[in-house]
């Protein structure tokens, strides 16, 4: 069974930092796209940064220069280090595999990050 | 504000037929295949539609999609109570170099 398992969200600082994981398992990892997709309490979905199989790299225009989306293929892992956070940064991530057709397919349970003082 | 347009809010009876539209632009419906995701309450989302009409296994055939020039649409035939939930409309946008979401649609089922 494919699975997706975020972790590593949390409460913290306006301007601090936090790092997410994803643990990939029933699927061959390193030949997959992944991305990372937010949403705020109540509100839509906003992609946020993904990563191809070969290590290129994506990012939404609000979070360029502070995220940095990274994978490590032998542990099947997935990353979001998110330096500089903002209150608009509060959402929950979900992490999603970039499926070919298929599109975003499937995603984990999200994790929620709090950015707050 | 979305890049993708989407109405906030849909509704129908059951047995009823509903569409859900998504509007954009050259950049990316007008260019790229687009995909709807379905959201039910408190769960993540799962894909319902891709490359504009293609359901994935397992989505009821009571789902369609549709694409013309810069627009897509849903639509829901046999409405059921199930289907109560969120939707986005969602496509690769070569201007700004990302994933773009519609801001979502709320389905009522009455």
């Amino acid at each position: 069974e494919v699975q997706l398992v975020e972790s590593g969200g949390g409460l913290v600082q306006p301007g601090g930092s936090l790092r997410l994981s994803c643990a990939a398992s029933g699927f061959t990892f390193s030949t997959y796209d992944m991305h990372w997709v937010r949403q705020a309490t109540g509100k839509g979905l906003e992609w946020v940064s993904g990563i191809g199989s070969g290590g290129d790299t994506y990012y939404l225009g609000s979070v360029k220069g502070r995220f940095t989306i990274s994978r490590e293929n032998a542990k099947n892992s997935l990353f979001l280090q998110m330096n500089s956070l903002r209150v608009g940064d509060t959402a929950v991530y979900f992490c999603a595999r970039g499926d070919s057709p298929t599109g975003f397919d499937p995603w984990g349970q999200g994790t929620l990050v709090t950015v707050s003082s | 504000q979305s890049v993708l347009t989407q109405p906030p809010s849909a509704s129908g009876t059951p047995g009823q037929r509903v569409t859900i539209s998504c509007s954009g632009s050259s950049s990316n419906i007008g260019s790229k295949f687009v995909f709807w995701y379905q959201q039910l309450p408190g769960t993540a989302p799962k894909v319902l539609m891709y490359n504009n009409n293609q359901r994935p296994s397992g989505v009821p055939d009571r789902f369609s999609g549709s694409k013309s020039g810069t627009s897509a649409s849903l639509a829901i035939s046999g409405l059921r109570s199930e289907d109560e939930a969120d939707y986005y409309c969602a496509a690769w946008d070569d201007s700004l170099s990302g994933w773009m979401f519609g801001g979502g649609t709320k389905l009522t089922v009455l």
